[in-house]
């Protein structure tokens, strides 16, 4: 089974801050990733899809880079509502998914 | 707007079998554009997808959980359902119901419900 690993587990950062989270898969999954935020007591929302695709509606400050094995989530300026939990999961053409152990992100 | 929303008991005990519905509205569950999925996060950790389904045709589960699960749709009150058999503690745990979108090609959970906790224990 492919492993999906999230660096760092847990992120200070401050208002303004440019911050990376980085996923990193045990093989190659092409550019099958998507990124997740949850907030405390919510579901997960969908960020990015495919690696670097901005889901509609997501702030253009969230972009996505990556393929083959390693992948990044950047926040280019946080802004208060950003302190989350961000997960990467694995996807597929067809449904086998498999979800990083997250990145809580504090302020 | 599609929504989705979880329901079922809060309680079961070990070695039952859990059981939750998920209704979908705003939107048809037999659209052949999307799979339906049940995702579970255990309390203060992680998220661990349980199983995906495709109209009535095929369903897929997390090999770690395939023994015990069974995911189906009712196309008649447009809701997909989970059956986990035999469960422990280690199945405590708030689940969710999403929808699972293709996008060009890249399949992501795009629409969740709000989650419901199901606790395990006498």
């Amino acid at each position: 089974d492919i492993q999906m690993t999230q660096s760092p587990s847990s992120l200070s950062a401050s208002i303004g801050d440019k911050v990376t989270i980085t996923c990193r898969a045990s093989q190659s999954i092409s550019r099958y990733l998507n990124w997740y935020q949850q907030k405390p007591g919510k579901a997960p929302k969908l960020l990015i899809y495919g690696a670097s695709s901005l889901q509609s509606g997501v702030p253009s400050r969230f972009s996505g880079s990556g393929s083959g094995t390693d992948f990044t989530l950047t926040i280019s300026s946080l802004q208060p509502e950003d302190f989350a939990t961000y997960y990467c999961q694995r996807s597929y053409s067809t449904p086998m998914y498999s979800f990083g152990q997250g990145t809580k992100l504090e302020i | 707007q599609l929504q989705l929303q979880e329901s079922g008991p809060g309680l079961v005990k070990p070695s039952e079998t859990l059981s939750l519905t998920c209704t979908v509205s705003g939107g048809s569950i037999s659209s052949i554009s999307y799979h339906w999925g049940w995702i579970r996060q255990p309390p203060g950790k992680g998220l661990e997808w349980i199983g995906d389904i495709y109209y009535t045709v095929s369903a897929y589960y997390n090999p770690s959980l395939e023994s015990r699960v069974t995911i189906s749709v009712d196309t008649s009150k447009n809701q997909f359902s989970l059956n986990l058999n035999s469960v422990t503690a280690a199945d405590t745990a708030v689940y969710y119901c999403a929808r699972d979108s293709t996008m060009a090609g890249l399949r992501a959970f795009d629409i969740w419900g709000r989650g419901t906790m199901v606790t395990v224990s006498s």
